[in-house]
């Protein structure tokens, strides 16, 4: 079955104990990206990645780290967790590079989430 | 900057019935527009995608349209049904290389 996996589901943290938050997808897709949805503010994008070893940031990257070392996996890395992080955060994922192939079907497949409480 | 705006905010309707939700966009210039279901709990599951040059996609009683000259698209969702009921998100992908979401229209169906 096509999928993107986040784990953990939930999380609760204290301030400064830094976290990862995993992503893996199993479509082979080349792009992938981390959103935060906070309430009256949507879904913000993180960070993004277009390929293996190709990140970079998006909307709201302070505080957030990325790595994109294998295809499948893009671990986002929270160093030192602030009460503001608290959020609800997906990972996603799509088949090409936007901007190469905007003509085609590009459909963005998301994970399950992860709410993430930092106190 | 794309800005992205959903209206209604809220929906509710009781079963069978018809209905619409509109999704407005500022910059025409979108490679393609995207439908999502947010459920409690969830992750986001994509209904629908109109590539730019698609006026309309149709999934069963999902239909969307796209007006890419008056920035805005709508989702029609035909006989209506409890299980309908979550987050409607509209999406807009452009030259910025990501989605630019709506704040989504929270859809109740009442049996």
């Amino acid at each position: 079955e096509a999928q993107v996996t986040q784990n953990p589901r939930y999380l609760i943290t204290v301030t400064g104990k830094k976290l990862t938050v995993t992503c893996s997808q199993n479509m082979n897709h080349e792009y992938m990206s981390w959103y935060r949805q906070d309430p009256g503010l949507g879904l913000r994008q993180i960070y993004y990645s277009m390929n293996v070893e190709v990140t970079d940031k998006g909307d709201v990257p302070e505080g957030y780290k990325v790595s994109r070392k294998e295809k499948r996996n893009f671990p986002l890395i929270l160093e030192s967790p602030s009460p503001n992080q608290t959020s609800l955060y997906f990972c996603a994922s799509s088949p090409k590079g936007y901007y190469r192939d905007y003509h085609r079907n590009t459909e963005a497949f998301f994970g399950q989430g992860t709410r993430l409480t930092v106190v | 900057k794309q800005e992205v705006t959903q209206i209604p905010a809220a929906l509710s309707v009781p079963e069978g019935e018809n209905l619409v939700l509109n999704c407005s966009f500022t910059d025409s210039a979108i490679y393609n527009l995207q439908w999502f279901r947010q459920d409690p709990g969830k992750g986001l599951t994509s209904l629908l995608l109109i590539q730019s040059s698609q006026r309309e996609q149709t999934s069963g009683r999902l239909n969307a349209s796209l007006d890419k000259s008056s920035g805005r698209s709508t989702l029609y969702i035909a006989a209506s049904q409890p299980g309908d009921s979550a987050t409607y998100l509209c999406a807009c992908l452009g030259a910025t290389n990501k989605l630019i979401f709506g704040t989504g229209t929270l859809l109740a169906v009442q049996p």
